[in-house]
């Protein structure tokens, strides 16, 4: 089950620099979209989410754009910190009433250096 | 800040012994959730819960799997007869009402022997 995608494993940037993480979808049903971020041995964290009746949410230094024709949404994060490290999940849902379950991607490896 | 709190944090069990993890999920909320990461692989959703009754399940959710509301706070995942291949984190989860996000508990390690 692929319908959810995060092709780079790993990403390494410098202090104060932008980060990108990227995801892909193949599922047009998906409606809502979720990035969170896990430090080991904890639990994802909430981030930042996204419509798709919308093409850019903002919060702080996380914004998430989102292309639906492209099926792909990306998280920025300007500027990097070091605390930044961590893995990053992307997540969508389907709007149903009840259920709303996630479907999470491999996560991407975020390494900030200073 | 309201939180969803997992106990234990670590079980070790053998194969075949019945195991319960329990969540306490954020006060107001009404969805409730069970996740698993197997080690190396992706966060994988096992059920949904809302008004006392499974909203929806995976495939991995399968007879020895069960979920329980037993009082105003608390919400278990029931594995009966555990097998190696449930050893994995298990996250519980809660969302409110008319919204999406949903908040993850810091997760039980559960390993099977």
């Amino acid at each position: 089950d692929q319908q959810v995608k995060q092709n780079s494993p790993s990403l390494s940037v410098q202090e104060g620099r932008i980060s990108i993480l990227n995801c892909d979808y193949t599922n047009s049903m998906f409606d809502y979209f979720l990035w969170y971020k896990k430090y080991p041995a904890e639990g994802p964290t909430f981030l930042i989410s996204i419509s798709s009746i919308k093409d850019k949410n903002e919060d702080g230094r996380f914004t998430v754009f989102l292309n639906k024709s492209a099926k792909h949404l990306s998280l920025h994060i300007v500027p990097s910190q070091p605390g930044d490290s961590a893995v990053y999940f992307c997540a969508a849902s389907e709007g149903t009433e009840y259920g709303n379950k996630l479907v999470f991607g491999a996560g991407t490896i975020l390494r900030v250096k200073s | 800040e309201p939180e969803v709190t997992q106990t234990p944090s670590h079980q070790v069990t053998q194969m075949g012994q019945e195991v319960i993890l329990r969540c306490v999920p954020i006060s107001n909320h009404l969805y409730f959730y069970w996740y698993r990461q197997i080690l190396g692989q992706k966060v994988e959703f096992l059920v949904s819960f809302y008004n006392n009754e499974i909203s929806e399940k995976s495939e991995i959710f399968d007879d020895q799997f069960s979920v329980e509301r037993p009082d105003g706070s608390n919400f278990t995942l029931k594995i009966r007869s555990t097998k190696l291949e449930d050893s994995a984190m298990y996250f519980c989860a809660s969302r409110g009402t008319g919204t999406h996000e949903q908040y993850f508990g810091p997760g039980t390690r559960l390993t099977v022997t």
